[in-house]
């Protein structure tokens, strides 16, 4: 079984300063593991994805996480974060069968 | 190339009504999923299809009813609503290998 846990439910941040979203799983064998987007009202985005290259991925607007397996961990960080960032962000880890298992989501709120 | 496109965006349905929510891809994808959000939860999978032909349940399938009518097209049937139903419905579709989901925009529905 494979479950994700995001360890802030809201993250608040000012426009320009660093954003850090947390994300550990557990998966029985190496995982593939996402990052996607939600703005209000909207559907999903993919941001970047994991899937055993690499362990710092970049991703889109500026966005990278980095696969650290010693410590079970996936997290997302931005250097300086945009009005637009505004969102909710959830954490994705992918099954051998390719189901996606969700984290609950973080919401991000960027302050002028 | 419209993605994945699902309709109708908005729907509101009485206690013990029935109604089919309709998604299709333009991507040639070969799996297809339906998942329900609600919040604090992410998104969990109701019923997915791994190829044409096949399907199965997933976390949340109580109540439903899925057809995978081509390789272009998944339905999801509610037979009779419930106000536990009430939920953004989502659509999904990918093609093989662990790559990522991509996401329709969602419907919106409320069971009253």
């Amino acid at each position: 079984a494979q479950s994700v846990t995001q360890l802030d439910s809201h993250v608040s941040v000012s426009e320009g300063t660093p954003v850090l979203l947390r994300c550990n799983y557990s998966s029985s064998y190496s995982p593939s593991l996402f990052w996607y987007v939600q703005h209000p009202n909207k559907g999903l985005q993919l941001l970047l994805k994991y899937t055993s290259a690499a362990t710092l991925v970049k991703g889109i607007n500026g966005f990278e996480a980095e696969f650290k397996k010693s410590e079970t961990s996936f997290h997302l960080t931005k250097p300086s974060a945009h009005m637009s960032d505004a969102a909710e962000y959830f954490c994705v880890v992918s099954d051998q069968d390719y189901k996606l298992s969700f984290g609950a989501g973080t919401t991000v709120t960027v302050r002028a | 190339n419209a993605g994945v496109t699902q309709t109708p965006k908005f729907q509101v349905l009485k206690t013990g009504q029935s109604m089919t929510l309709q998604c299709a891809q333009d991507m040639n994808h070969n799996s297809m999923y339906w998942y329900r959000q609600d919040p604090g939860m992410g998104l969990r999978l109701i019923y997915y299809s791994a190829s044409e032909g096949t399907t199965d349940k997933g976390e949340v399938p109580n109540g439903y009813n899925v057809s995978r009518l081509n390789k272009r097209e998944f339905s999801l049937r509610l037979e009779s609503a419930a106000p536990s139903q009430t939920s953004v419905y989502f659509c999904a579709s990918r093609t093989g290998g662990p790559y990522e989901q991509y996401f329709g925009p969602g419907t919106r529905l409320t069971v009253t």
